[in-house]
């Protein structure tokens, strides 16, 4: 089966401009996680959906990032405006809906998009 | 507050000597253990989770809720189990986030 899709791969920004990740998850998964792993650090999530619906969104800066999913498939994720501080790789995965959250299904990740904020 | 520890950023270990990668964690739910593993130039991936109760590529890991730590073992070490590795943590019965550590990266010597 195809994998998780993001693009682009790579972006390089400066500071205040806008930047918009595409995330396509695996067909016929419910559930679909972004998360920005900073260099050094493991990932930590940004926003969680089921479906088109947010589940979480407490690690979300809500100032500067949003994230939608609307039609409950692809999603993308846009921070508005960029700082410094943003740099890293933003990971999206999905995964099959079990039980109430789905959160213990088996996560399947994309190859990331790497944003470099100068 | 949930809280996933891995001590070491980088473990170096010859090729067929024993492994063993750390992870401690904090938590007062019914904690649900992961290990996530990422090799060079490929996807972050599940390699196992603690209810599977499973070998993968000749890695085991068991949860010890007295020490609060879940190390992933292997007896022997091979060169393509070069890579990073990471430990998760979630709750096993309630709507919680996942919460990663900060990786170890393993290296095996030739």
């Amino acid at each position: 089966e195809a994998g998780v899709a993001q693009s682009p791969r790579y972006k390089i920004i400066e500071k205040r401009q806008s930047v918009a990740f595409w995330c396509n998850p695996i067909s016929g998964h419910a559930t679909l996680y972004w998360y920005q792993q900073i260099l050094g650090q493991g990932p930590k999530l940004l926003i969680q959906f089921q479906n088109n619906g947010v589940v979480d969104d407490s690690q979300l800066p809500k100032d500067r990032f949003s994230a939608e999913r609307l039609k409950g498939v692809d999603s993308t994720l846009k921070i508005q405006p960029a700082k410094l501080e943003d740099s890293a790789v933003y990971l999206c995965a999905s995964s099959l809906q079990a039980g109430t959250s789905g959160r213990w299904d088996t996560q399947y990740f994309g190859p990331g998009t790497r944003l470099t904020v100068l | 507050a949930q809280r996933v520890t891995q001590p070491e950023k980088l473990l170096s270990v010859f090729k067929g000597a024993p492994v063993e990668l750390k992870c401690n964690y904090s938590y007062s739910g019914s904690p649900e253990l992961f290990w996530y593993v990422q090799y060079s130039r490929q996807r972050l991936q599940l390699l196992l989770r603690h209810i599977s109760r499973e070998s993968i590529k000749g890695f085991t890991a068991d949860l010890n809720k007295g020490e609060t730590s879940f190390h992933l073992k292997k007896p022997f070490a091979q060169e393509e189990d070069s890579a990073m590795y990471y430990c998760a943590l979630t709750d096993m019965n309630r709507d919680d986030k996942i919460i990663f550590g900060k990786g170890t990266r393993l290296h095996i010597l030739p």
